[in-house]
């Protein structure tokens, strides 16, 4: 079946360093998705990317839709202990009613204050 | 947005038993999905449940095993059936448009 690669699998930083973790496939996907989860809890949603070479920000977390649509990177910039959790990508070439997404394996982020 | 509840929120069960497990959203919602993740690991779709009509499951899950209901625009249930421990797992249910959807706490299922 199709499968998402994530990388790295897990991260130990130090607050206030910058992350990046990616997220590749083989197949193209036209829509690309970043989630995080918190221990305990379900994924929320953070940052969705809709067209090819589309860089999308929300608060101190950027990502990128890959132009060939096989890829996207998710950078957070001046990490903070809160930043902690698994961060999934997930895709889909659907919407609305039609299709489900399919998820990555997720990088584990530790913060280290 | 949607707020997802789920209830319970972690269960210990013998091998053998049936647990049902309820999703209530906040607002209501056409379509609703169910996802099982094991420990560490990703997430994997096991039915979408749409109000009005029969789950659609996906390969590897079967009705017998997973029946779910909708009775109304709100609510789902998703019953983990004959359970054993390869059953333990975290079950999560979700809602809203495929492209973002809202996701419910979990529920945390041990079998023993």
């Amino acid at each position: 079946g199709q499968q998402l690669n994530q990388s790295p699998q897990s991260m130990f930083i130090q607050e206030g360093e910058d992350v990046s973790m990616n997220c590749t496939s083989s197949s193209i996907f036209n829509t690309w998705l970043w989630y995080k989860q918190d221990p305990g809890e379900g994924p929320v949603l953070l940052i969705a990317l809709y067209k090819a070479g589309e860089l999308t920000s929300n608060g101190r977390l950027t990502a990128q839709f890959g132009i060939t649509r096989k890829d996207s990177f998710l950078n957070i910039s001046a990490s903070i202990p809160s930043d902690v959790g698994i961060y999934f990508c997930a895709v889909t070439n659907y919407g609305g009613s039609q299709g489900n997404l399919i998820f990555g394996k997720g990088t584990k982020l530790s913060v280290k204050p | 947005s949607a707020v997802i509840s789920q209830k319970p929120s972690r269960d210990i069960c013998q091998r053998g038993t049936s647990l049902t497990i309820q999703c209530q959203v906040d607002s209501q919602v056409t379509m609703m999905f169910w996802y099982r993740q094991q420990p560490g690991q990703s997430l994997t779709l096991i039915a979408t449940a749409n109000q009005g009509s029969e789950a659609t499951y996906e390969s590897g899950f079967v009705i017998d095993k997973f029946p779910i209901s909708r009775p109304n625009l709100t609510f789902s249930t998703l019953t983990v059936s004959n359970m054993s421990p390869e059953d333990s797992s975290i079950y999560l249910c979700s809602a809203g448009q495929i492209e973002t959807q809202y996701f419910g706490p979990g529920t945390r299922l041990l079998v023993l």
